[in-house]
Protein backbone atom coordinates (compact mmCIF):
# COMPACT_ATOMS: atom_id res chain seq x y z
CA UNK A 1 0.00 0.00 0.00
CA UNK A 2 1.64 3.03 -1.11
CA UNK A 3 -1.12 6.02 1.17
CA UNK A 4 -2.05 7.17 -2.16
CA UNK A 5 -6.14 6.98 -2.17
CA UNK A 6 -8.28 7.72 -5.18
CA UNK A 7 -12.51 7.92 -5.73
CA UNK A 8 -14.24 6.60 -6.74
CA UNK A 9 -13.07 3.30 -7.73
CA UNK A 10 -15.39 3.08 -11.01
CA UNK A 11 -17.15 5.63 -12.83
CA UNK A 12 -19.62 5.53 -15.48
CA UNK A 13 -20.62 8.41 -17.87
CA UNK A 14 -22.38 9.35 -20.77
CA UNK A 15 -20.87 11.33 -23.92
CA UNK A 16 -20.63 14.75 -23.03
CA UNK A 17 -21.12 14.50 -18.99
CA UNK A 18 -18.21 15.75 -17.17
CA UNK A 19 -16.85 13.98 -14.37
CA UNK A 20 -14.04 14.94 -11.20
CA UNK A 21 -11.68 12.49 -9.75
CA UNK A 22 -9.96 12.66 -6.37
CA UNK A 23 -6.68 11.84 -5.09
CA UNK A 24 -5.03 12.25 -1.94
CA UNK A 25 -1.70 11.99 -1.46
CA UNK A 26 0.95 9.99 0.41
CA UNK A 27 1.63 12.18 3.95
CA UNK A 28 4.20 14.60 3.73
CA UNK A 29 4.34 14.74 -0.15
CA UNK A 30 3.12 18.02 -2.43
CA UNK A 31 3.23 17.02 -5.38
CA UNK A 32 0.48 15.21 -7.62
CA UNK A 33 0.76 13.73 -11.34
CA UNK A 34 -2.13 12.44 -13.12
CA UNK A 35 -1.99 9.80 -15.78
CA UNK A 36 -4.36 8.51 -17.84
CA UNK A 37 -4.01 4.61 -18.86
CA UNK A 38 -5.61 3.22 -21.70
CA UNK A 39 -6.90 -0.43 -21.81
CA UNK A 40 -3.06 -2.35 -23.22
CA UNK A 41 -0.83 0.89 -23.43
CA UNK A 42 1.76 2.48 -20.52
CA UNK A 43 0.05 5.49 -18.44
CA UNK A 44 0.00 8.97 -20.30
CA UNK A 45 1.26 12.04 -18.43
CA UNK A 46 -1.90 14.74 -18.10
CA UNK A 47 -0.11 17.24 -15.81
CA UNK A 48 1.22 17.78 -12.23
CA UNK A 49 0.27 20.11 -9.68
CA UNK A 50 2.72 21.39 -6.77
CA UNK A 51 1.82 23.62 -4.02
CA UNK A 52 -1.41 24.23 -5.64
CA UNK A 53 0.27 24.95 -9.02
CA UNK A 54 0.23 23.34 -12.09
CA UNK A 55 3.88 22.15 -13.15
CA UNK A 56 3.86 20.80 -16.44
CA UNK A 57 1.38 19.70 -19.06
CA UNK A 58 1.30 16.45 -21.08
CA UNK A 59 -0.58 16.80 -24.81
CA UNK A 60 -3.89 16.59 -23.26
CA UNK A 61 -6.63 19.37 -24.47
CA UNK A 62 -7.79 22.12 -22.28
CA UNK A 63 -11.22 20.19 -21.06
CA UNK A 64 -8.62 18.46 -18.87
CA UNK A 65 -8.23 20.73 -15.78
CA UNK A 66 -7.06 20.09 -12.12
CA UNK A 67 -6.64 21.68 -8.69
CA UNK A 68 -4.81 21.15 -5.83
CA UNK A 69 -5.65 21.95 -2.12
CA UNK A 70 -3.65 23.57 0.53
CA UNK A 71 -3.80 19.69 2.09
CA UNK A 72 -2.24 18.84 -1.20
CA UNK A 73 -5.44 16.45 -2.44
CA UNK A 74 -5.86 16.86 -6.15
CA UNK A 75 -8.82 16.68 -8.12
CA UNK A 76 -9.04 15.94 -12.24
CA UNK A 77 -11.60 17.34 -14.36
CA UNK A 78 -13.03 15.84 -17.77
CA UNK A 79 -15.68 17.95 -19.69
CA UNK A 80 -17.21 17.45 -22.51
CA UNK A 81 -16.95 13.20 -21.81
CA UNK A 82 -15.65 11.31 -25.06
CA UNK A 83 -16.01 7.72 -25.72
CA UNK A 84 -12.28 7.80 -26.01
CA UNK A 85 -11.45 9.18 -22.10
CA UNK A 86 -12.87 5.83 -21.45
CA UNK A 87 -9.01 4.72 -19.70
CA UNK A 88 -8.21 3.85 -15.80
CA UNK A 89 -7.05 7.21 -14.38
CA UNK A 90 -4.01 7.13 -11.72
CA UNK A 91 -2.50 9.96 -9.88
CA UNK A 92 0.65 9.71 -8.29
CA UNK A 93 2.40 11.69 -5.35
CA UNK A 94 5.76 12.68 -4.32
CA UNK A 95 7.89 15.03 -2.53
CA UNK A 96 8.69 17.04 -5.41
CA UNK A 97 9.72 21.10 -6.23
CA UNK A 98 10.04 23.33 -8.87
CA UNK A 99 13.43 22.34 -10.13
CA UNK A 100 11.99 19.13 -10.84
CA UNK A 101 13.42 16.43 -8.77
CA UNK A 102 12.51 13.56 -10.69
CA UNK A 103 12.02 10.70 -8.00
CA UNK A 104 10.11 8.36 -7.68
CA UNK A 105 6.04 8.58 -7.35
CA UNK A 106 3.71 6.80 -5.61
CA UNK A 107 0.53 5.52 -7.39
CA UNK A 108 -3.08 5.61 -6.05
CA UNK A 109 -5.04 2.29 -7.26
CA UNK A 110 -6.87 4.19 -10.21
CA UNK A 111 -10.28 5.17 -11.47
CA UNK A 112 -12.03 3.25 -13.94
CA UNK A 113 -13.78 5.41 -15.80
CA UNK A 114 -15.92 4.20 -18.77
CA UNK A 115 -17.64 6.45 -21.22
CA UNK A 116 -20.87 5.07 -23.17
CA UNK B 1 2.92 9.53 -26.84
CA UNK B 2 4.76 6.59 -25.19
CA UNK B 3 9.12 7.65 -24.68
CA UNK B 4 9.67 4.10 -26.21
CA UNK B 5 9.14 0.98 -26.65
CA UNK B 6 9.67 -2.29 -24.15
CA UNK B 7 10.59 -5.47 -25.48
CA UNK B 8 8.99 -8.04 -25.31
CA UNK B 9 5.28 -7.46 -25.54
CA UNK B 10 4.99 -10.44 -23.16
CA UNK B 11 7.10 -13.21 -21.78
CA UNK B 12 6.10 -16.79 -20.15
CA UNK B 13 8.40 -18.59 -18.17
CA UNK B 14 8.39 -21.07 -15.41
CA UNK B 15 9.11 -20.28 -11.56
CA UNK B 16 12.45 -20.64 -11.19
CA UNK B 17 13.52 -19.17 -14.15
CA UNK B 18 14.79 -15.64 -15.00
CA UNK B 19 13.18 -12.90 -16.57
CA UNK B 20 14.99 -9.64 -18.78
CA UNK B 21 13.28 -7.03 -19.78
CA UNK B 22 14.37 -4.49 -22.10
CA UNK B 23 13.23 -1.02 -22.37
CA UNK B 24 14.52 1.75 -25.26
CA UNK B 25 13.81 5.68 -24.91
CA UNK B 26 14.05 8.71 -27.14
CA UNK B 27 15.27 11.97 -25.56
CA UNK B 28 17.87 12.79 -22.76
CA UNK B 29 16.71 11.35 -19.15
CA UNK B 30 17.79 12.40 -15.39
CA UNK B 31 16.04 9.08 -14.11
CA UNK B 32 15.01 5.82 -15.44
CA UNK B 33 12.45 4.09 -13.04
CA UNK B 34 10.33 0.43 -13.48
CA UNK B 35 7.00 -0.13 -11.78
CA UNK B 36 4.96 -3.18 -11.88
CA UNK B 37 0.97 -3.25 -12.49
CA UNK B 38 -0.93 -6.15 -11.19
CA UNK B 39 -4.25 -6.58 -13.14
CA UNK B 40 -4.75 -2.62 -14.29
CA UNK B 41 -4.75 -1.28 -11.14
CA UNK B 42 -1.86 0.85 -9.37
CA UNK B 43 1.58 0.96 -10.16
CA UNK B 44 4.02 -0.04 -7.77
CA UNK B 45 7.52 1.44 -7.85
CA UNK B 46 10.20 -0.96 -8.20
CA UNK B 47 13.93 0.64 -8.67
CA UNK B 48 15.11 4.11 -9.74
CA UNK B 49 18.11 4.35 -11.47
CA UNK B 50 19.70 8.16 -12.63
CA UNK B 51 21.90 8.81 -15.93
CA UNK B 52 24.92 8.83 -14.11
CA UNK B 53 24.47 4.71 -13.03
CA UNK B 54 25.25 1.86 -15.09
CA UNK B 55 24.12 -0.61 -12.74
CA UNK B 56 21.67 -0.92 -9.47
CA UNK B 57 20.32 -3.99 -7.80
CA UNK B 58 17.25 -4.61 -5.17
CA UNK B 59 16.72 -8.12 -3.93
CA UNK B 60 16.67 -10.24 -6.71
CA UNK B 61 15.61 -7.51 -9.63
CA UNK B 62 19.06 -6.22 -11.31
CA UNK B 63 18.42 -3.13 -13.82
CA UNK B 64 20.91 -1.50 -16.11
CA UNK B 65 21.18 1.25 -18.22
CA UNK B 66 23.01 2.07 -21.05
CA UNK B 67 22.68 5.86 -21.94
CA UNK B 68 24.64 6.13 -24.94
CA UNK B 69 22.06 3.39 -26.56
CA UNK B 70 19.27 4.42 -24.76
CA UNK B 71 18.03 1.42 -23.51
CA UNK B 72 17.80 -0.22 -19.81
CA UNK B 73 17.39 -3.82 -19.00
CA UNK B 74 15.37 -5.36 -16.02
CA UNK B 75 16.19 -8.77 -14.71
CA UNK B 76 14.10 -10.61 -12.17
CA UNK B 77 16.09 -13.43 -11.05
CA UNK B 78 14.50 -16.73 -9.39
CA UNK B 79 10.99 -15.85 -10.62
CA UNK B 80 7.90 -16.49 -8.75
CA UNK B 81 4.36 -17.18 -9.68
CA UNK B 82 3.90 -13.87 -7.81
CA UNK B 83 5.97 -12.19 -9.80
CA UNK B 84 3.00 -12.36 -12.83
CA UNK B 85 2.49 -8.58 -13.84
CA UNK B 86 2.69 -6.03 -16.14
CA UNK B 87 6.34 -4.18 -15.86
CA UNK B 88 7.25 -1.05 -17.02
CA UNK B 89 9.81 1.48 -17.64
CA UNK B 90 9.67 5.14 -16.89
CA UNK B 91 12.46 7.89 -17.54
CA UNK B 92 11.93 10.84 -15.27
CA UNK B 93 12.19 14.66 -17.39
CA UNK B 94 15.39 16.60 -17.38
CA UNK B 95 13.01 19.54 -17.06
CA UNK B 96 11.29 21.91 -14.74
CA UNK B 97 8.17 19.29 -14.59
CA UNK B 98 9.34 15.75 -13.05
CA UNK B 99 6.63 13.66 -15.00
CA UNK B 100 7.25 10.25 -15.86
CA UNK B 101 7.16 9.12 -19.74
CA UNK B 102 6.40 5.51 -19.40
CA UNK B 103 7.03 2.68 -22.20
CA UNK B 104 4.45 0.36 -23.35
CA UNK B 105 4.93 -2.23 -20.90
CA UNK B 106 5.72 -5.93 -21.08
CA UNK B 107 3.44 -8.87 -19.44
CA UNK B 108 5.20 -11.10 -17.63
CA UNK B 109 3.30 -14.80 -16.68
CA UNK B 110 4.99 -16.97 -14.51
CA UNK B 111 3.76 -20.63 -14.49
CA UNK B 112 4.39 -23.17 -11.36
Amino acid sequence: ETGVTQSPTHLIKTRGQQVTLRCSSQSGHNTVSWYQQALGQGPQFIFQYYREEENGRGNFPPRFSGLQFPNYSSELNVNALELDDSALYLCASSLGGLAGASGEQYFGPGTRLTVT
Amino acid sequence: SQQGEEDPQALSIQEGENATMNCSYKTSINNLQWYRQNSGRGLVHLILIRSNEREKHSGRLRVTLDTSKKSSSLLITASRAADTASYFCATGDTGTASKLTFGTGTRLQVTL
